[in-house]
């Protein structure tokens, strides 16, 4: 069945650039998801790929799809303390249906 | 334009109880879906609503129901609770673009 994994942590100073991981296994995945959890919040949508395309940018956020090897990867440039939170990488088929969400990255970033 | 709002956001119940939880999605949005986030499990889905229509289901229990009405307001019912439908219960609009989704802030349901 579908599956997308991801590291569970990431630590890094503020100011560094962080890079979270993804991997999913459903090769019909038409979109790939990032998505950010605060604490006590709900899901805060921060950007998609489309997976004809192989990379996209969007202000500080880069990211890196390797279609081949169902790789997808979130670049935080300058990351600040604000971005500490969960960030959780998701996939789903054409239409969007039904979206397979990863455990989640705790991202921890130390001022 | 308003977010997606759901009610009641903290909400406590005893096993054997049943519990209603609702979910008003973006005005203009027609699909609706239901998540389900807990520690160990992470987020699931449950089921999507399009046009007061369901249109795609998860593998949850016969306990797990939804509907939504004619406004795409949308419910999520669960019967019979067990200790392990305690979590936070997230629902998600979409709009013409079906790839963009936006999550409401959750029902944090505790069974006890």
């Amino acid at each position: 069945g579908e599956d997308v994994e991801q590291s569970l942590f990431l630590s890094v100073r503020e100011g560094d650039s962080s890079v979270i991981n993804c991997t999913y296994t459903d090769s019909s995945s038409t979109y790939l998801y990032w998505y950010k959890q605060e604490p006590g919040a709900g899901l805060q949508l921060l950007t998609y790929i489309f997976s004809n395309m192989d990379m996209k940018q969007d202000q500080r956020l880069t990211v890196l799809l390797n279609k081949k090897d169902k790789h997808l990867s979130l670049r935080i440039a300058d990351t600040q303390t604000g971005d500490s939170a969960i960030y959780f990488c998701a996939e789903s088929d054409t239409g969007g249906f039904k979206t397979i969400f990863g455990a989640g990255t705790r991202l921890f970033v130390k001022a | 334009k308003a977010g997606v709002t759901q009610t009641p956001r903290y909400l406590i119940k005893t096993r054997g109880q049943q519990v209603t939880l609702s979910c008003s999605p973006i005005s203009g949005h027609r699909s609706v879906s239901w998540y389900q986030q807990t520690p160990g499990q992470g987020l699931q889905f449950l089921f999507e609503y399009f046009s007061e229509t369901q249109r795609n289901k998860g593998n949850f229990p016969g306990r797990f129901s939804g509907r939504q009405f004619s406004n795409s307001r949308s419910e999520m019912n669960v019967s019979t609770l067990e200790l392990g439908d305690s979590a936070l219960y997230l629902c998600a609009s979409r709009g013409l673009l079906d790839y963009e989704q936006y999550f409401g802030p959750g029902t944090r349901l505790t069974v006890t």
